[in-house]
């Protein structure tokens, strides 16, 4: 009963290296999410993938990438870090295409840019 | 386009008393739900509940009960006799049903830091 997994649970980073945050889903969700969590500013949306072959920026995509390799894996991508994406990034996924369904949350990922 | 308010930055009660949260939001659309979800310090991100836009019931689940008034655009979420275990940062959260097309977000607001003091 996994749920939501993702990888890597720490990561520290140089400026203007790059990265890739792994999100793996096992309850054949359509829906999947990453959002970033800062101090102050709660949950933001950087993309979503409302089904497979699709993506979407979300609130604050600037710097990321995201690949929607199959139903269950959904990754996000910093091709050259800088220090503004120090966060926790939080991956999600739910049924999908109905505005009821709820949210599953990954553990988070804590990324520091140095 | 939709917007989530949550006031309320921090809050500090002792514990035993109430507590309510705001969650004020903002949508076009007609059809729409609202969530409240509970982020103890441990990290994890826990669902609490779900309303529908249709639904203005109030909900109680123990010692947590939800206002949800239409008229005013609010969530508020109350928590009563307060105990040390609920503190955490609570987030409200708006999506909108959109069945037909991609558009599937889910909005949060920036959350309401909440301390139960012994």
């Amino acid at each position: 009963n996994a749920g939501v997994t993702q990888t890597p649970k720490f990561q520290v980073l140089k400026t203007g290296q790059s990265m890739t945050l792994q999100c793996a889903q096992d309850m054949n969700h359509n829906s999947m999410y990453w959002y970033r969590q800062d101090p102050g500013m709660g949950l933001r949306l950087i993309y979503y993938s409302a089904s497979e072959g699709t993506t979407d920026k979300g609130e604050v995509p600037n710097g990321y990438n995201v690949s929607r390799l199959n139903k269950r894996e959904f990754s996000l991508r910093l091709e050259s870090a800088a220090p503004s994406q120090t966060s926790v990034y939080f991956c999600a996924s739910r049924a999908g295409q109905s505005g009821a369904n709820v949210l599953t949350f990954g553990a988070g990922s804590r990324l520091t840019v140095l | 386009a939709q917007k989530v308010t949550q006031a309320q930055t921090e809050i500090s009660v002792v514990e035993k008393e109430d507590v309510t949260l705001d969650c004020v939001y903002e949508t076009r659309d007609t059809t729409y739900y609202l969530f409240w979800y509970k982020q103890p310090p441990s990290g994890e991100l826990v669902f609490l509940i779900r309303r529908n836009s249709f639904d203005e019931q109030n909900e109680i689940s123990g010692r947590y009960s939800w206002n949800f008034q239409k008229s005013t655009s609010s969530f508020n979420f109350t928590i009563t006799a307060s105990q040390v275990v609920d503190s955490a940062v609570y987030f409200c959260a708006l999506s909108e049903l959109s069945p037909m097309n991609r558009d599937d977000k889910i909005i949060f607001g920036k959350g309401t830091r909440l301390h139960i003091l012994p």
